[in-house]
């Protein structure tokens, strides 16, 4: 049973473009959670959902930064018009169920340039 | 608010040398309390579990343990390999988000 993939693993990008990070959950797992990881501090939590379904984003910036979770494909993080405190790991998590535990993928680190 | 400290922010052993992390938490509602590794560049790894007040588990090496207030994390006889930072989460009952600490960065020398 493959883990939480997540593409790019690295991602450059400079300041005013788009970043799109992709997650594929592991294999019967329909919730997702996404958590960044800045410099020197610890895993803040960003957004949960399920297909179709934004549950929490309590922990999204109100600006910029959106989420989704198709019924088909990944689930996607998109930050539009990136700046340099962008620079961060993104992690996706999966869970078969609400609550239980979550299984992380390797990550995917921005550079803002 | 829910919070989770955890001490020391680093430690330093010698290879064999048993020490324990320590995990405090303030939460509405324990849904979970979740120990995880994570090394170098890399995503965190899950390690365990604990539901409720008075539970243990081991694998290898590590063992958790969970009070109403603390959680730790025993490391007997650790190895080179047992270097990598360990995280503690809660879970609360009314979100599925984990709430993690700033971590536990060990390092075992051989």
């Amino acid at each position: 049973n493959a883990g939480v993939m997540q593409n790019p693993r690295h991602l450059v990008r400079r300041r005013g473009q788009e970043a799109r990070l992709r997650c594929s959950p592991m294999k019967g797992h329909s919730h997702v959670y996404w958590y960044r990881q800045l410099p020197e501090e610890g895993l803040k939590f960003m957004v949960y959902l399920q297909k179709e379904n934004i549950i929490d984003e309590s922990g999204m910036p109100k600006e910029r930064f959106s989420a989704e979770f198709p019924k088909e494909g990944p689930s996607i993080l998109r930050i539009q018009q990136v700046v340099r405190g962008d620079s961060a790991a993104y992690f996706c998590a999966s869970s078969p169920l609400d609550g239980g535990e979550q299984f992380f993928g390797p990550g995917t680190r921005l550079t803002v340039l | 608010e829910d919070q989770v400290t955890q001490s020391p922010e680093a430690l330093r052993l010698q290879e064999g040398e048993s020490s324990s992390l320590n995990c405090s938490y303030t939460v509405s509602g324990l849904r979970g309390l979740f120990w995880y590794r994570q090394d170098p560049g890399k995503g965190p790894e899950f390690l365990f579990t604990l539901y409720s007040a008075g539970e243990e588990k081991e694998k290898e090496r590590l063992k958790a343990t969970l009070t109403k207030k603390e959680s730790f994390l025993h490391i007997t006889a650790p190895k080179p390999e047992d270097s990598a930072t360990y995280l503690c989460a809660v879970g609360s009952s009314n979100t599925g988000k984990l709430i993690f600490g700033q971590g536990t960065t060990l390092q075992v020398k051989p």
